[in-house]
């Protein structure tokens, strides 16, 4: 099962800040969290990923809780190509960056 | 360019047919894996390699072979596919800390 739990859909207007959250309860003290989306039947795309700081790159932000059990990705200006599944998954580094498990994603879809 | 590379991206064949589904890197990454895509199951690890010679299996690895010769490359085979093996294959890479960079898929039909 996956370490994850992502709400399976929201909306966003067009403009306006996404904000997609995902819990990770279990996660360990080595586990990163990763964000990925996929468009249609695509290749997923790699977002964001980080360990227990906030994080942020030209595509998104990504805010972690202190306690590390939940984190929210940020597109602070979504347009209608930000339309995709986004996933949030889990994992170690080095030795432990091993078998990957995905959960359903949530669907966003922005709307005009 | 950094791409990873799947070949070929569209293939029909019979049951009992080997097939190879190929797949390249050019970052130089030591991880690479196999995913498969099915409506309504999402996103399923079949095998992945954390290096040269290293292979493990991931969540489905049944009916599928895989093997890391290369550190470039990560070809999946399917020795005698069956009809539920019909379904949107995607390699990937990474290192080792880091996101993963995905191929653009293969979408195989099992008759």
């Amino acid at each position: 099962d996956a370490k994850t739990t992502q709400p399976p859909s929201m909306d966003c207007a067009e403009g306006r800040a996404a904000n997609l959250p995902c819990n990770h309860s279990t996660i360990s003290g080595n586990e990163y969290v990763y964000w990925y989306r996929q468009i249609h039947s695509q290749g997923p795309q790699y977002i964001i990923h980080g360990l227990k700081n906030n994080e942020t790159n030209e595509m998104a932000s990504l805010i972690i809780t202190e306690d590390r059990k939940s984190s929210t990705l940020i597109l602070p200006h979504a347009t209608l190509r930000d339309t995709a599944v986004y996933y949030c998954i889990v994992r170690g580094s080095g030795t432990s960056y091993d078998k990957v498990i995905f959960g359903p994603g949530t669907s966003l879809s922005v709307i005009p | 360019e950094a791409q990873v590379t799947q070949n070929p991206r569209y293939l029909i064949t019979v049951t009992g047919k080997k097939l190879t589904v190929t797949c390249s890197q050019n970052m130089n990454h030591e991880y690479m894996s196999w995913y498969r895509q099915d409506p309504g199951l999402g996103l399923r690890q079949i095998y992945y390699s954390m290096n040269v010679e290293v292979t493990d299996k991931g969540d489905v690895p049944e009916g599928y072979k895989v093997s890391r010769k290369e550190k470039r490359n990560f070809p999946l085979i399917l020795e005698s596919p069956s009809p539920n093996q019909t379904s949107l294959y995607f390699c990937a890479s990474s290192p080792l800390a880091g996101g993963s960079f995905f191929g653009p898929g293969t979408r195989l039909t099992v008759l």
